[in-house]
């Protein structure tokens, strides 16, 4: 049973430039949400994605934007980037009517560095 | 919003010892998850525990839901054991996703 994957493990990016991160569920999940966690903190809930459709969104500003995909996959896209986007990116699945519907899930983890 | 507060911040134990640490919440909640995060950043579920009692080996967590709280027992501990605890909740009415993080517990086991 595979796990909440991320792709990529690292990245490096200058001010300006945009990224896209990715994340498949875990299997049987249908729901896909994103975290930042910056160094020494707790994750913070940027957005949830269900059905294709943003459902639910954190404090983070238009810069952030994503995407669902028919096979639940998601992409988190940030423009513009800035130094204070250096960070751990954390994607987290649910939706498992088989088991506990909001236990959350989480993959490795994408770090961005902005230069 | 809802708020979450993890004690203590930090924790150094020697090895074999055992240890508690608390998340308070300050709302009712539909959800309620402990993490072990790894040197590697990966977050590991160790229990969902929105209520009640629940036991994992040397791990062990209880939520008291109505009075807002909840405790990890960590026995025996182990170096492995090593890392940031997380708390974190859902709040009741929120939809599925939505989890509310304390700032964790970094816990250090010493050989």
């Amino acid at each position: 049973d595979a796990g909440v994957t991320q792709s990529p493990t690292h990245l490096i990016k200058t001010r300006g430039q945009q990224v896209t991160l990715r994340c498949s569920p875990k299997s049987g999940h249908d729901t896909v949400s994103w975290y930042q966690q910056a160094l020494g903190q707790g994750p913070q809930f940027i957005f949830q994605y269900y059905e294709e459709e943003e459902r639910q969104r954190g404090n983070f500003p238009d810069r952030f934007s994503g995407h669902q995909f028919p096979n639940y996959s998601s992409e988190l896209n940030v423009n513009a980037l800035l130094l204070g986007d250096s960070a751990l990116y954390l994607c987290a699945s649910s939706g498992d009517n088989r088991g506990h519907l909001y236990e959350q899930y989480f993959g490795p983890g994408t770090r961005l560095t902005v230069t | 919003g809802i708020q979450v507060e993890q004690s203590p911040p930090d924790l150094i134990l020697q090895e074999g010892a055992n240890s508690t640490l608390r998340c308070n919440f300050s709302d009712s909640v539909n959800n309620l998850q402990w993490f072990h995060q790894n040197p590697w950043g990966q977050l590991i579920n160790l229990f969902y525990i929105p209520s009640g009692t629940k036991q994992n080996g040397r791990l062990s967590a209880t939520t008291v839901a109505t009075e807002r709280y909840s405790l990890l027992y960590i026995s025996s501990s182990q170096t492995t054991d090593s890392g940031v605890y997380f708390c974190a909740v859902g709040a009741l009415g929120g939809s599925q996703g939505n989890l509310i993080f304390g700032k964790g517990t970094k816990l250090s086991v010493k050989p």
